[in-house]
């Protein structure tokens, strides 16, 4: 199974934008488009908010969006809020049928 | 209420089985596949296995192929993880995730807790 990488962590202040990465390689992000992004604040359950690379569920504020560019995609939050403060993680459905998921990322709102 | 509601886990000892349950409601429970994801204490997030609606699509991470079993009741609208030789490692919180379109999962439960120590 490949594996994603995120960076441990990422920081802004409110209002600001950030953008988290997930690096692949060519044969599976750069390939595929089942990403997705997941939202997950201490001690719940996690959220979709991002799938197939750049689609929002109904619900999801629209500053979050997401992106693809070669073997890496990428969510970015606008005008961060300090309710956006969570680990956030992004998955991909391989070409086996399994799902893999990237370390995770905690954002702090400064 | 569109939700899913985890139940079963526990404290057991290496080697022991155990079968978790999540119930469906509030949607066309027999139109959707299902995930079980799970994530060790301060760790991040790792798939287990997904059934899809059809019953006969059935995947399993490597981790714990041959030994969980996944499968569903469709007039109980439930969905069930066997889990079988668990494994101190296996220690975590069990999600259980509706899937909204290949591995994207919109919908997930509480999670519960499964702590395998001896």
């Amino acid at each position: 199974q490949s594996a994603l990488t995120q960076p441990p962590s990422v920081s802004g202040s409110p209002g600001q934008s950030v953008t988290i990465s997930c690096t692949g390689t060519s044969s599976d992000i750069g390939t595929y488009n089942r990403v997705s992004w997941y939202q997950q604040p201490p001690g719940t359950a996690p959220k979709l908010m991002i799938y197939d690379v750049s689609n929002r569920p109904s619900g999801v504020p629209d500053r979050f969006s997401g992106s693809k560019s070669g073997n890496t995609a990428s969510l970015t939050i606008s005008g961060l809020q300090a309710e956006d403060e969570a680990d956030y993680y992004c998955s991909l459905y391989t070409s086996s049928n399994t799902l893999v998921f990237g370390g995770g990322t905690k954002l702090t709102v400064l | 209420q569109v939700q899913l509601v985890e139940s079963g886990g526990g404290v057991v000892q290496p080697g022991m089985s155990l079968r978790l349950s999540c119930a469906a409601s509030g949607f066309r429970f027999t139109t959707y596949g299902f995930h079980w994801v799970r994530q060790a204490p301060g760790e991040g997030l790792e798939w287990v296995a997904v059934l899809y609606s059809d019953g006969s699509r059935i995947y399993y991470a490597d981790s714990v192929k041959g030994r969980f079993t996944i499968s569903r009741d469709n007039p109980k609208s439930t969905v069930y993880l066997q889990m079988n030789s668990l494994r101190v490692e296996d220690t975590a919180v069990y999600y259980c995730a509706r899937d909204l379109s290949l591995g994207s999962l919109d919908l997930s439960g509480r999670g519960t807790l499964v702590t395998v120590s001896s």
